[in-house]
C-alpha cells in the first residue's frame, strides 16, 4: 500500500529558530496537506497544496509540493513556544478531496523558550 | 461551534462489549471520514462516506467494525465484541467535495 516517510521524527529547537521537515512517498499524490496536532486534539489543517511545484505560505509557515509529486516539505520560521506539537504530512491519491488521506508518522516538535 | 464534533470524548469499556462512537460533521460537508490513531502513529483510514453511502470501507480492520450515516449528516461508528487492540483514538473528519479534510477532537477508546 501507499506509505509516507516523514522526517525527522522529532526536533528540539530554541525559540526563534527555523525548522524544516519533509515527507516522501513511494507513489504519486495529487494533493499534499500538512496538519498540526496538539495533545488531546484532532489534527488541524495548516496548509494544502494542489499543484506540483506549488509553494504556499501561511504566516510563518511555508510548504512546497515537489515537482515529482512524491514529496513535500514544510518550513516554520522564527519558531515560538506555541509551535510545539506533532506535525503530520498527508497525501491524497486523487485530485482534490473526498478521497482517503495517507498520513506520515508525524514529527514531534519541541521549542525551548 | 462550527467544527466537527465527536461524542463521547472518552470511552472505557470491557473486552467483549459493544460501543458506538458518534460524529457530527461540519454543516454542509457531504463527505465524512473515520480514522483511527494509535499512540505515536499517524491517523489510519477506516471508512469514507459520500452522502449516505460508504464509498470506501477498505480500511475497516474486520467485520466487528461497522459505520452508518443514515441521513447523510451524523455518522456512528460501531464496534462489536471489542478487543484490547481496538484501544485507540477514533477521529472523524468531514469535507466538501474536492476540499481538504477537517478533523474533530476524537474519541479516546480504552478497552480493558
Amino acid at each position: 500500500g501507499q506509505q509516507l516517510n516523514q522526517s525527522p521524527q522529532s526536533m528540539f529547537i530554541q525559540e526563534g529558530e527555523d525548522v524544516s521537515m519533509n515527507c516522501t512517498s513511494s507513489s504519486i499524490f495529487n494533493t499534499w496537506l500538512w496538519y498540526k496536532q496538539d495533545p488531546g486534539e484532532g489534527p488541524v489543517l495548516l496548509i494544502a497544496l494542489y499543484k506540483a511545484g506549488e509553494l504556499t505560505s501561511n504566516g510563518r509557515l511555508t510548504a512546497q509540493f515537489g515537482i515529482t509529486r512524491k514529496d513535500s516539505f514544510l518550513n516554520i520560521s522564527a519558531s515560538i513556544p506555541s509551535d510545539v506539537g506533532i506535525y503530520f504530512c498527508a497525501g491524497q491519491p486523487t485530485q482534490g478531496g473526498s478521497e482517503k488521506l495517507v498520513f506520515g508518522k508525524g514529527m514531534k516538535l519541541t521549542v525551548n523558550p | 461551534g462550527a467544527g466537527v464534533s465527536q461524542t463521547p470524548s472518552n470511552k472505557v469499556t470491557e473486552k467483549g462489549k459493544y460501543v458506538e462512537l458518534r460524529c457530527d460533521p461540519i454543516s454542509g460537508h457531504t463527505a465524512l471520514y473515520w480514522y483511527r490513531q494509535s499512540l505515536g502513529q499517524g491517523p489510519e483510514f477506516l471508512i469514507y462516506f459520500q452522502g449516505t453511502g460508504a464509498a470506501d470501507d477498505s480500511g475497516l480492520p474486520n467485520d466487528r467494525f461497522f459505520a452508518v450515516r443514515p441521513e447523510g449528516s451524523v455518522s456512528t461508528l460501531k464496534i462489536q465484541r471489542t478487543e484490547r487492540g481496538d484501544s485507540a483514538v477514533y477521529l472523524c473528519a468531514s469535507s466538501f467535495i474536492q476540499g481538504p479534510l477537517y478533523f474533530g477532537p476524537g474519541t479516546r477508546l480504552l478497552v480493558l
